[in-house]
């Protein structure tokens, strides 16, 4: 039992290149969220998914689109990335109907936008 | 006020030592209180869960004054283990309606021996 897996770990991009960050679940959780995390600001979410079909804008979703492609992965694609951007990335999904408290996060993707 | 804000820290306290975080909330409507733990370069993990009554887990005590607006996380007999980013939490709504939790920006504990 994985939990939550995101790929990659690491990416270096130079602006303007774009990328998919992916990340998928194994405990059958229905919601699934993309946080970014920055220095002094704490987490914020940046696109959510409710359940399968569905996908809403989170706090900061500019720059940023999303897929849900099946119940278990959900992806984040930066069309053309900007040093803005640069950020650790963390996915997570929810067990206990739309946004229980326990929400399980993977372990980060450290992107850096040059 | 912000929606959720926490003790700016950082706290170094040494192993042995009781520590206490203490984070408010802007919306009184909201349902769902807790505190998770990240540490360094790692991902946010569920530490507790912060109910009405106040709940403790082994040398971890929960409060939650709702008048106030108000959570509070005690840390008895502190261990070097224990050092990592404290976070308050906050769910806005009860289940169907409302999928976000709000964090806040976290107090940095450093146990030292």
């Amino acid at each position: 039992n994985a939990g939550v897996t995101q790929t990659p770990k690491f990416q270096v991009l130079k602006t303007g290149q774009s990328m998919t960050l992916q990340c998928a679940q194994d405990m059958n959780h229905n919601s699934m969220y993309w946080y970014r995390q920055d220095p002094g600001m704490g987490l914020r979410l940046i696109y959510y998914s409710a359940s399968e079909g569905t996908t809403d804008k989170g706090e900061v979703p500019n720059g940023y689109n999303v897929s849900r492609l099946n119940k278990r992965e959900f992806s984040l694609r930066l069309e053309s990335a900007a040093p803005s951007q640069t950020s650790v990335y963390f996915c997570a999904s929810s067990d206990i109907g739309f946004g229980g408290g326990t929400q399980y996060f993977g372990p980060g993707t450290r992107l850096l936008v040059l | 006020r912000k929606e959720v804000e926490q003790d700016p820290g950082p706290f170094n306290v040494p192993e042995g030592a009781t520590v206490a975080f203490n984070c408010t909330y802007s919306n009184s409507a909201s349902q769902s209180f807790f505190w998770y733990r990240q540490d360094c370069r790692k991902e946010p993990k569920l530490l507790m869960s912060v109910y009405s009554s106040g709940n403790e887990d082994g040398r971890f005590t929960a409060q939650l004054n709702r008048a106030s607006q108000y959570i509070s996380l005690l840390i008895r007999d502190s261990k070097l283990s224990d050092s990592a980013t404290y976070l308050c939490v906050v769910n806005k709504g009860s289940g169907g309606s409302n999928y976000k939790l709000t964090f806040g920006k976290g107090t940095l504990l450093t146990v030292n021996p």
